[in-house]
């Protein structure tokens, strides 16, 4: 069965410092998210991604954040200067279209900022 | 405000019970909710959703059901099993917001042998 993934699985980093997630949506899917999950939290909405721009956009999501579909497979989520409340666990979502309440989620990155 | 929230943190039920997970949600404007479930080093899974003209809809196991006069959704599960175990999320998507769902707090499941 086709499913998401995302790399790394952990990532820790100093403060101020750049790091970049990555994901590999199912082949077929159009619709791009990026969710986060602070450990013990609900799960919150970043960022949407479709046609090759941002659909929308959450609060969380400032200028720090940026994402990226480099090519035809990957969709990037990139933080420039890390801060310690970014500390979180990444979840890369995809949805072919029509069907955005059915979500497929990657297994995430753990971001850890020290 | 918009809020979907959950009335219990954890359940713990035996093997072969039935289980009934509750959600709050505070948006009348909401299309789909939607309910998911989240093992342990797992990203959500979908189990289930309904449309806001709903009341009931059965899957494999599963049953939700929407009230919508006190805005109430809960989650059956039948004959629970081990494998049921982790924490269930609702979460819902506001009319014209098809770009984003928003979660609810989470409640965990535990089975019992």
């Amino acid at each position: 069965e086709p499913e998401v993934t995302q790399t790394p699985s952990h990532q820790v980093t100093q403060m101020g410092q750049e790091v970049i997630l990555r994901c590999v949506p199912i082949s077929n899917h159009l619709y791009f998210y990026w969710y986060r999950q602070i450990l013990g939290q609900k799960v919150e909405f970043l960022v949407s991604f479709y046609n090759n721009e941002i659909s929308e956009k959450s609060e969380i999501f400032d200028d720090q954040f940026s994402v990226e579909r480099p090519d035809g497979s990957n969709f990037t989520l990139k933080i420039r200067s890390t801060k310690l409340e970014d500390s979180a666990m990444y979840f890369c979502a995809s949805t072919a279209g029509g069907d955005h309440e059915k979500l497929f989620f990657g297994s995430g990155t753990q971001l850890s900022v020290l | 405000g918009e809020s979907v929230g959950l009335h219990l943190p954890t359940l713990s039920v035996q093997e072969g019970d039935n289980s009934i997970i509750n959600c709050a949600y505070s948006n009348s404007a909401s299309d789909y909710f939607i309910w998911y479930k989240q093992e342990s080093g797992k990203g959500p899974q979908f189990i289930i959703d309904i449309r806001s003209n709903m009341d009931k809809r059965q899957g494999q196991r599963v049953t939700v059901l929407l009230n919508k006069t006190v805005k109430h959704l809960s989650l059956q599960i039948a004959a629970t099993q081990p494998g049921d175990s982790a924490v269930y999320f609702c979460a819902e998507i506001f009319s014209g917001g098809y770009n984003k769902l928003i979660f609810g707090a989470g409640t965990r499941l535990a089975v019992h042998p």
